[in-house]
């Protein structure tokens, strides 16, 4: 069965950092391009940002509102991929998912995670 | 800054066709957008129904279609079932890598 479990979500507060993982099962981890995507309550989804496949030399991209402050990593030896949230906001608050695409293929978005909640308060 | 646009809301009848649209607030959409639907329920995580405008995810039945329509990206349900009552958000690629995703639209069947 193929899985990406994020963990690691958690209630802290403004200006704080927070550490996201995704750890994937049942599929070729290495050759996955590891995207998030947020969802704040209510509202609608936003792309936050990709880590590429070794193929693409790891290379990590940001949405424009998270750019400078989140980091994105992966360690393919243990199939878990990092979302590094720094110097947090109140408006990151937000139900985090990954999601993958496999890298130099057609971007099809083939698996989820369930997500891992957020709550940053002031 | 480039904003992908969706229709807040549609409703269709059960059986019916709807054909809901995918748009950018400066230009056209273009295949080399690769647009990508998805289907979201409450509490659930989205699931992928079509991406590269118009190829169907594993298990998606093709009662889910995507095509680009003179300058937008759409999605067609044909006969619609009462589960097919859900969000439905588009994402567009920008080029660098980014990816943008419109503001959903919530459907409703009755």
């Amino acid at each position: 069965e193929v899985q990406l479990v994020e963990s690691g979500g958690g209630l802290v507060q403004i200006g704080s950092s927070l550490k996201l993982s995704c750890e994937a099962s049942g599929l070729s981890f290495s050759v996955s391009a590891i995207h998030w995507v947020r969802q704040t309550s209510g509202k609608g989804l936003e792309w936050v940002g990709l880590v590429r496949s070794r193929v693409r030399s790891y290379a990590a991209t940001y949405a424009a509102s998270v750019k400078g402050r989140f980091i994105m990593s992966r360690d393919d030896s243990t199939n878990t991929a990092y979302l590094q949230m720094n110097n947090l906001k109140t408006e990151d608050t937000a139900l985090y998912f990954c999601t993958r695409h496999v890298d130099n293929t057609p971007f099809n978005f083939d698996y989820w995670g369930r997500g891992a909640p957020v709550t940053v308060s002031s | 800054q480039t904003v992908v646009t969706q229709e807040p809301s549609f409703s269709v009848s059960p059986g019916g066709t709807v054909t809901l649209t995918c748009g950018l607030n400066s230009g056209s959409v273009s295949a080399d957008h690769y647009p990508s639907w998805f289907q979201q329920t409450p509490g659930q995580a989205p699931r992928t129904l079509i991406y590269n405008a118009k190829i169907r995810s594993s298990g998606v039945p093709d009662r889910f279609s995507g095509s680009i329509l003179g300058n937008t990206a759409a999605l067609t349900i044909t006969g619609a079932q009462a589960d097919d009552e859900s969000d439905y958000y588009c994402a567009m690629f920008m080029g660098d890598s980014i990816w943008v995703f419109g503001g959903g639209t919530k459907l409703t069947v009755l």
